[in-house]
């Protein structure tokens, strides 16, 4: 089955700085990567996602990246805020399939 | 668009007694269903996959009879957690599945943080 790995587990950053989060995917047959921000007590959101078939792709001051052929993808946050301190989680699966979930990246933005 | 509600937020109750969470999709229909269940300080752990008009499929090391799934509407899907213990006390969390233009994106609900006596 598919296994997802994560790095950093904790992040802290400057706020106005940029963070970066890395996964890693072990089956070739998933091409559909979610990242969710959780925050306490909450359930996870869905920020951005990618599939396969694009390489990039950007949502204001969030991006992620696919390297297919590496097997791993990335999620970019520029110009962090307080209001981005959560713990995030990427995510592979194939076309609906389940979700296999990375260990999270808890960040911490300080002012 | 995408809203996915649970009901409770919190319940708190003895043990041996089973409690009841509903999952719903607000706004699209949702023909499959997850629940999973978090520990503190951890990844999210998928417990089924629950699609509409069927029965649930479990992951492995997950006790059906004691984790009950209905998935009786395309907007609604419960979990019960019968005969509860201390150790069933976490976070559990339910998504639904959207077809959208053809996505299979995952919309999750808020949780019900789960505590037994």
């Amino acid at each position: 089955g598919e296994n997802v790995e994560q790095h950093p587990s904790t992040l802290s950053v400057q706020e106005g700085d940029s963070a970066v989060i890395k996964c890693t995917y072990s089956d070739s047959a998933s091409n559909y990567f979610p990242w969710y921000k959780q925050e306490l007590g909450k359930g996870p959101q869905l920020i951005i996602d990618i599939r396969s078939n694009v390489g990039e792709k950007k949502d204001q001051r969030i991006a992620v990246t696919l390297n297919k052929t590496a097997k791993h993808f990335s999620l970019h946050i520029t110009e962090t805020q307080p209001e981005d301190s959560a713990v995030y989680f990427c995510a592979a699966s194939p076309s609906w399939g389940k979700l296999q979930f990375g260990a999270g990246t808890q960040v911490v933005v300080t002012p | 668009g995408a809203v996915v509600s649970q009901h409770p937020s919190w319940v708190i109750c003895k043990s041996g007694t089973s409690v009841k969470i509903e999952c719903r999709s607000l706004d699209f229909q949702a023909t499959t269903m997850f629940w999973y269940r978090q520990f503190p300080k951890q990844s999210l752990m998928l417990m089924a996959t629950s699609n509409e008009g069927s029965k649930a499929t479990y992951e492995q090391g997950v006790e059906k009879d004691k984790f009950l799934i209905n998935h009786a509407s395309l907007t609604l899907s419960t979990l019960t957690v019968t005969s509860a213990h201390p150790e069933d006390s976490s976070f559990y969390i339910c998504s639904a599945r959207a077809r959208t233009s053809g996505t299979d994106t995952q919309y999750f609900g808020p949780g019900t943080r789960l505590t037994v006596l």
